[in-house]
């Protein structure tokens, strides 16, 4: 069975800086899929990043970057300069095989002007 | 293309009835998966769909029940509500059946009274 956790039910970040939201997951799986979702107050889910398990070098989106430490079962989401709208929660989810998306609980992110 | 559409937006029951809840994937898609989210279990996986087929199934009683049509559109059903119930419905979809990425929905906000 899949498990993800996200150890930070909060964060918050001023605006233009970086901040960095934790998640580590559990599978057994060999090959296996990691993700971020965002989800803003409007409740519409978007994919921020996706990561695939298999390969070493960490995922880049603009802003956004992961760093992926397999050992460790750790994936976490850097968001850099951070801007007012990147307010939202943010979901760690993996997928392993045919298996079921697994979500964690969120970590709701502030971003102060 | 058009996104994820689920209908309607928000639902009031109350206790005892049940309710059907509809999601249009994107066109093209033949996956279709449901979550329940709440504030205290997050996002729970409830079913997948795929060419009409359920694919997976999460951990939910058997009042829950889903299926797809030929042309992908799915509705999941609640019979007996209870209040635990009231959740945000979200439903996406996907062009293959694993890793690929899932565009949600809105989401279909229900109350049970």
């Amino acid at each position: 069975a899949q498990t993800v956790t996200q150890s930070q039910p909060e964060m918050s970040v001023q605006e233009a800086e970086t901040v960095t939201l934790s998640c580590t997951y559990d599978t057994s799986e060999s090959d296996y899929y990691l993700f971020w979702y965002k989800q803003p107050p409007s409740r519409q889910m978007i994919l921020v990043i996706r990561q695939e398990a298999y390969k070493q070098q960490n995922a880049t989106e603009n802003r956004f970057s992961v760093n992926f430490q397999k050992a460790a079962k750790s994936f976490s989401l850097k968001i850099s300069d951070s801007q007012l709208g990147d307010a939202a929660m943010y979901f760690c989810a993996s997928q392993g095989g045919s298996e079921k998306l697994v979500f964690g609980k969120g970590t709701k992110l502030t971003v102060n002007p | 293309k058009a996104g994820v559409t689920q209908t309607p937006r928000y639902l009031i029951k109350t206790r005892g009835q049940q309710v059907t809840l509809s999601c249009s994937p994107i066109s093209g898609h033949r996956s279709v998966s449901w979550y329940q989210q709440t504030p205290g279990q997050g996002l729970q996986f409830l079913f997948e769909y795929f060419s009409e087929t359920q694919r997976n199934k999460g951990n939910f009683p058997g009042r829950f029940s889903g299926r797809q049509f030929s042309n992908s559109r799915s509705e999941m059903n609640v019979s007996t509500l209870e209040l635990g119930d009231s959740a945000l419905y979200l439903c996406a979809s996907s062009s293959q059946l694993v890793y690929n990425e899932q565009f949600f929905g809105p989401g279909t906000r229900l109350t049970v009274l």
